[in-house]
């Protein structure tokens, strides 16, 4: 089976704070994603990366940064957390062709205060 | 650009209903489509896909065809259980976009016993 963890379950941060989301594939996959969800407006398109070191902005970037130094691993970053970032944030992996199956993480639920 | 449209919920049936979710896309090209799942507490799971016109994808009861005429795929099962209570997006995947998922705003289902 395809395991996609992330780092956190829940986490509260400060407004103003630095704040690293991790997530890590166990299936050598090449293409991994960072959506945020929010009721309503479904999955958007944070940041996805197509290979180590390679990275795209999705559709909302603005605030986040990607890091993707090794294969199975592709971390979020929010420079600066700020309040409308409040949000479930998703992680997902995927191989090559574009007909397969994403496969998404649990989530991390990220207050900021 | 591609955009996924889906019936405004949440949605409340009664166990053993017939469900029909509709969802209609705006796609240059020949898309594939997914139906994808998240139960409480959740990430995504894929729930089932269909990769060119007239094909119909299946899983655990629900079924949903490609139209290509009509631009649609949409979400139906013959008869919902309350462990089908959940949140359900319908997605696209253009292979011009690395496979970037774009979903629908997601349509709850609320199943009563």
């Amino acid at each position: 089976d395809v395991k996609v963890t992330q780092s956190s379950r829940y986490l509260v941060k400060r407004t103003g704070e630095k704040v690293f989301l991790e997530c890590v594939q166990d299936m050598d996959h090449e293409n991994m994603f960072w959506y945020r969800q929010d009721p309503g407006l479904g999955l958007r398109l944070i940041y996805f990366s197509y290979d180590v070191k390679m990275k795209e902005k999705g559709d909302i970037p603005e605030g986040y940064s990607v890091s993707r130094e090794k294969k199975e691993r592709f971390s979020l970053i929010l420079e600066s957390a700020s309040t409308n970032q409040t949000s479930m944030y998703l992680c997902a992996s995927r191989p090559t062709s574009s007909t397969d199956t994403q496969y998404f993480g649990p989530g991390t639920r990220l207050t900021v205060l | 650009g591609d955009s996924v449209t889906q019936m405004e919920g949440p949605v409340t049936l009664s166990e053993e209903a017939f469900l029909t979710i509709n969802c209609t896309y705006t796609a240059t090209g020949y898309p594939s489509l997914f139906w994808y799942v998240q139960y409480p507490g959740e990430g995504l799971q894929l729930l089932l896909k269909a990769t060119k016109a007239d094909d119909k994808g299946s899983n655990k009861g629900f079924e949903a065809t490609y139209r290509k005429e009509t631009t649609s795929f949409h979400l139906e099962k013959g008869s919902v259980q309350v462990s089908d209570s959940a949140v359900y997006f319908c997605a696209l995947s253009h292979s011009g976009n690395t496979g970037k998922l774009i979903f629908g705003q997601g349509t709850t289902l609320q199943v009563k016993p």
